[in-house]
């Protein structure tokens, strides 16, 4: 099974600046299948980035996935209100396919 | 409009069965697997399995095997997530999701609204 760390677990920051959060996984993830999640407060999670680095459909171009192999990020270039939330990285490569335990942005 | 819809939340008691479902619309049910992913009260997210609702072809995650069963019927468009004997370590809230490409396995774009399973006594 592949083990997703990301650390830290909470990272603060104020509104307009840039986020990076990791995503390290305990074995090479293949074909770069991973994928970023925003989950806030009550709701479901909502698909940001897949295959490492695509955008889905809908997401700001503020958002950006970068990595291969074992280390991965996201990037929020300028954090905006509506950016505050709970991100998970997961991995659909191999299964059982495992999702990081998450990283909360939260307001400096 | 694609989407998933989940049955309502549940209040059970220990060694109770429990059966909930999550519905698909607005897209060829038959043709894309579904998953469901477990969310613990303030914890993270845990993948549970996967089902291909066309063969009812089903893989689980070791940690739920044994534990839950995956099925579907696809004369309705539904999957179901079941357990023949609740414990307490088992509320909580449940996502059913459906990958981004047919037939295939990827990242999860279409989420259903999740169903809360409390168990008390």
């Amino acid at each position: 099974e592949i083990v997703l760390t990301q650390s830290p677990g909470t990272l603060s920051f104020s509104p307009g600046e840039r986020a990076t959060l990791s995503c390290r996984a305990s074995q090479s993830v293949r074909s770069s299948y991973l994928a970023w999640y925003q989950q806030k407060p009550g709701q479901a999670p909502r698909l940001l980035i897949y295959g490492a680095s695509s955008r889905a459909t809908g997401i700001p171009d503020r958002f950006s996935g970068s990595g291969s192999g074992t280390d991965f990020a996201l990037t929020i270039s300028r954090l905006e209100p509506e950016d505050f939330a709970v991100y998970y990285c997961q991995q659909y490569g191999s299964s059982p396919w495992t999702f990081g335990q998450g990283t909360k942005v939260e307001i400096k | 409009e694609v989407q998933l819809v989940q049955s309502g939340a549940e209040l059970k008691k220990p060694g109770e069965s429990l059966k909930i479902s999550c519905k698909g619309s607005g897209y060829s049910f038959t043709t894309y697997w579904i998953a469901w992913v477990r969310q613990m009260p303030g914890k993270g997210l845990e993948w549970m399995g996967i089902i291909y609702p066309g063969d009812s072809d089903t893989r689980y995650s070791p940690s739920f095997q044994g534990q839950v069963t995956i099925s579907a019927d696809k004369s309705i468009n539904t999957a179901y997530l079941q357990w023949s004997s609740l414990k307490a370590a088992d509320t909580a809230m449940y996502y059913c999701a459906r990958p981004t490409i047919m037939g295939g396995f990827d990242a999860f774009d279409i989420w259903g609204q999740g169903t809360m399973v409390t168990v008390s006594a």
